[in-house]
């Protein structure tokens, strides 16, 4: 499975839109792009996914470059209770039976007032 | 609501007892996870199932037992074979164990003196 690099730490303005980049240069074309997030002492909690088009939730919007070789996290008006760690994780689907998510060290994003 | 349950929240022990960590679901989910979390580290997956009466060794499986006799409960045993137990425990499910929008729990963090 595709590697991923995220920078380990940023800060957002409340208000302002957050941007979360995650590396993953050498991602395969079976491999999905999914973004998690972890407020402090919680469980993480699903945010979004993609293959190679852009996608838009409720919560955020991914945006995946053409290349496929990295991709942003957007929160358009970030909160306080936005402050978490993000963690970009990519994998295939349908992998057989090794089908783990890959868990690295996330982005802590901290939102300021 | 449904959701993923985890009890207690906070759980002591004295080194050298077994403990067991309650994981309840009521999303029909078929498959359910474990992990562990230490501090500043990404989630290391200790054991997952994929259906009732199955399940499998993840990444850090010693020290750990698991059961799986209802769909809906995956109990996580902390045995004294464990050398460092003191973590913070997650729980998760998926609707089959291909999907990796998993749902977490809010965690059991506990603590061996």
């Amino acid at each position: 499975d595709a590697k991923t690099t995220q920078p380990p730490s940023m800060d957002c303005a409340e208000g302002r839109a957050a941007n979360l980049p995650c590396n993953h240069s050498t991602i395969s074309g079976n491999e999905y792009v999914y973004w998690y997030r972890q407020i402090h002492s919680q469980g993480p909690q699903y945010i979004i996914h993609g293959l190679k088009n852009n996608e838009t939730n409720e919560m955020a919007s991914l945006i995946i470059t053409e290349d496929r070789k990295s991709s942003t996290l957007i929160l358009p008006h970030a909160t306080l209770r936005d402050t978490a760690v993000y963690y970009c994780i990519v994998r295939r689907i349908n992998a057989g039976n090794n089908r783990k998510l890959i868990w690295g060290l996330g982005t802590s994003l901290a939102v300021n007032p | 609501d449904g959701g993923i349950t985890q009890s207690p929240k906070y759980l002591f022990r004295k080194e050298g007892q077994n403990v067991t960590l309650s994981c309840e679901q009521n999303l029909n989910h078929d498959a359910m996870y474990w992990y562990r979390q230490d501090p500043g580290q990404g989630l290391r997956l200790i054991y997952y199932s994929q259906i009732v009466n199955d399940f499998q060794k993840g990444d850090i499986a010693e020290g750990y037992s698991v059961s799986r006799e209802k769909k809906e409960s995956f109990p996580l045993t902390v045995t004294s074979a464990q050398k460092n137990p003191t973590a913070f425990y997650l729980c998760a499910s998926s609707i089959r164990q291909s999907e990796y929008e998993q749902y977490f729990g809010p965690g059991t963090r506990l603590t061996v003196t």
